[in-house]
This record gives structure tokens, sequence and C-alpha cells, in this order.
């Protein structure tokens, strides 16, 4: 069975640049979650989908970061412009069933963008 | 303001030596607790999803209890071996979201 697949693996841009992160879950699953690692920090959850519709996404910074899962499957997460103090690793998981947290997590091996 | 700690935030160890960690979250509203390991470069790979007060799950070598009526979870890792150095995640999900630790990161040296 195929993982959640994420690109690029690493990306370095200057501040006040754009950049856009892919996720493709595992296939079936409807659940799809965007995670951003600050380095010392636990994974934080940016938004969730579940099939094409936002279920929560009350920590994403809205005025520079937005999401989108067209068909319900592939995502893109995109950040413009970007700041120094979003430098991390954005984490995309996935999982066949979504809410109260009772299903295991899927997890890509993130992408980490460096903010100069 | 949910919060989940995780302690130690580091730990080195020899090979050979067992280790525990702790995970301490909310005592209302609990739905499950995750453990995850996250091998540098790799994805992160649950071990553990536990739901009832009182679990007790094992992994060949890992194992890992719950108290839900205080608010903690042990793992716990017998005869470390240098293949075990990962950052060890715990997740607390409520009702309607997941809340990671900061995680503790292992390192067993030959």
């Amino acid at each position: 069975e195929a993982g959640v697949a994420q690109s690029p693996r690493y990306k370095i841009i200057e501040k006040r640049q754009s950049v856009a992160f892919w996720c493709n879950p595992i296939s079936g699953h409807a659940t799809l979650y965007w995670y951003q690692q600050i380095l010392g920090q636990g994974p934080k959850l940016l938004i969730q989908f579940q099939n094409n519709g936002v279920v929560d996404d009350s920590q994403l910074p809205k005025d520079r970061f937005s999401a989108e899962r067209l068909k319900g499957v592939d995502s893109t997460l995109k950040i413009q412009p970007a700041k120094l103090e979003d430098s991390a690793v954005y984490l995309c998981a996935s999982s066949f069933a979504g809410g109260q947290g009772t299903g295991e997590l899927f997890f890509g091996e993130g992408s980490r963008l460096t903010v100069l | 303001i949910l919060n989940v700690e995780q302690s130690p935030q580091s730990l080195h160890v020899q090979e050979g030596d067992s280790t525990n960690f702790t995970c301490s979250f909310p005592s209302s509203n609990f739905y499950a607790l995750h453990w995850y390991r996250w091998e540098t470069a790799k994805s992160p790979e649950a071990l553990f999803v536990m739901t009832l007060n009182g679990d007790e799950k094992k992994k060949g070598r890992i194992s890992a209890t719950l108290n839900t009526k205080e608010g903690y979870s042990y793992l716990y890792i017998k005869g470390s071996q240098p293949e075990d150095s990962a950052t060890y995640l715990c997740a607390f999900g409520n009702t309607d979201k997941l809340i990671f630790g900061t995680g503790t990161r292992l390192q067993v040296f030959p």
C-alpha cells in the first residue's frame, strides 16, 4: 500500500516569497490534515479536511496561508508571503475516519521549509 | 488552552538499558491517546492508539499504559537498541481534535 506522498521535501525561500506544498493521501482516506512543526515544538494542526470540506482551520493564519483539497483527494498548502517564523516542517497526514482523534494517522515524510 | 506535556525532553541511554517516558494530558473529554515514533528524515509512524482507561498495549519491546482518570500515559522500551533512536510523540484526542506534545528525543548509544 502506497503511503502519504509529499513534495517538495525541502524548500528554501526568502521572506515575502511564496511557496506551495503538495500532498497525496492514502487511497480511500477521507480525512486529511496539515500540521506545522516548528523546531522544539510539537506538531500544530493547521487545517483538517473531511473529503473536500474543511472541518477545522482555527489555527491557520488565513492572511498568508491557504489550503485546498480538490475532489477530496490531493491537497495543496500555500504560504504567501512567507515570514521568517514560517520556517518549519509541514507534515501532511491522512486517516480512514476523522474526528474524535480515535483513528490512527498516517504521515508523509514532511516538507522542510527554510525562510531566509 | 489544552496542554499535552511530555517528559523528559531528551534522553541518552546505553544499548540494552530499559527506559520510559511520560505523557500528561487533560483528564476531561478524553477520546484517545496516540503514541508515534518519528525517526530523522522519515515520516512519523503510529505505535499505539489507546482509548480505554487501564489500556496496556505492546509491540515487541515497546509497551504503553494509559490512565485517563489522572491524565497520563507511559511508554516503555525494554532493552533499548540503537534503532530505537527517534523522537517519541504522544497526542491527546478530545471531542474534536488531536493535540500533540513536544516529544521525547531518545538516543541509544552502542
